[in-house]
């Protein structure tokens, strides 16, 4: 198993441009998520999909937009690129242990834009 | 507000040299409470979940308690291989969906 994979790995753009992260897991969890982090802020909640056909705002959702493609694939969209986006892009995905969910992150997407 | 805090931000150790991390929290309720380690540039890997006070846990050098308001990451005989961050987060009862409050991490360093 792959677990959770990312592409790309690092991505350079500039300020206006749009671009799609993209998530797939191959563990047959039915919850998904994508975070950012950032030096001296931990990890925030972006966007989350609690199952296949349903997502929801977390955190920090201004200037994202997320597609839950199927029962593997979440993709992560920045429509219009800006500085502050900058960051280290993560996503994860969840199984229900014990009534609780323990969540398995991928490699993550670096993100520069200037 | 629920909030994780955990300390000291920096720990550096010698080989052998065993150590606590600390993450306390504000969350009433808690469903679970969660360590990953984290490399530099790679994504957290999971390390443990503990679900109630007095539960504990043990992966090789690593041994993880919970208290009601704060756990413990007990590193014991430390090697540099165990040199990364520690991150701790909490699932609150009330939180929509099954979204974690992560702390800023720990970063450990282990010399030999």
């Amino acid at each position: 198993n792959a677990g959770v994979t990312q592409t790309p790995k690092f991505q350079v753009l500039k300020t206006g441009q749009s671009m799609t992260l993209q998530c797939a897991q191959d563990m047959n969890h039915n919850s998904m998520y994508w975070y950012r982090q950032d030096p001296g802020m931990g990890l925030r909640l972006i966007y989350y999909s609690a199952s296949e056909g349903t997502t929801d705002k977390g955190e920090v959702p201004n200037g994202y937009n997320v597609s839950r493609l199927n029962k593997r694939e979440f993709s992560l969209r920045l429509e219009s690129a800006a500085p502050s986006q900058t960051s280290v892009y993560f996503c994860a995905s969840s199984a229900r242990q014990a009534g609780t969910d323990t969540q398995y992150f991928g490699p993550g997407t670096r993100l520069t834009v200037l | 507000e629920d909030q994780v805090t955990q300390s000291p931000e920096a720990l550096r150790l010698q080989e052998g040299e065993s150590s606590s991390l600390n993450c306390s929290y504000t969350v009433s309720g808690l469903r679970g409470l969660f360590w990953y380690r984290q490399d530099p540039g790679k994504g957290p890997e999971f390390l443990f979940t503990l679900y109630s006070a007095g539960e504990e846990k043990e992966k090789e050098r690593l041994k993880a308690t919970l208290t009601k308001k704060e756990s413990f990451l007990h590193i014991t005989a430390p090697k540099p291989e165990d040199s990364a961050t520690y991150l701790c987060a909490v699932q609150p009862p009330n939180q929509a969906g099954t979204a974690l409050i992560f702390g800023k991490g720990t970063t450990l360093s282990v010399s030999s």
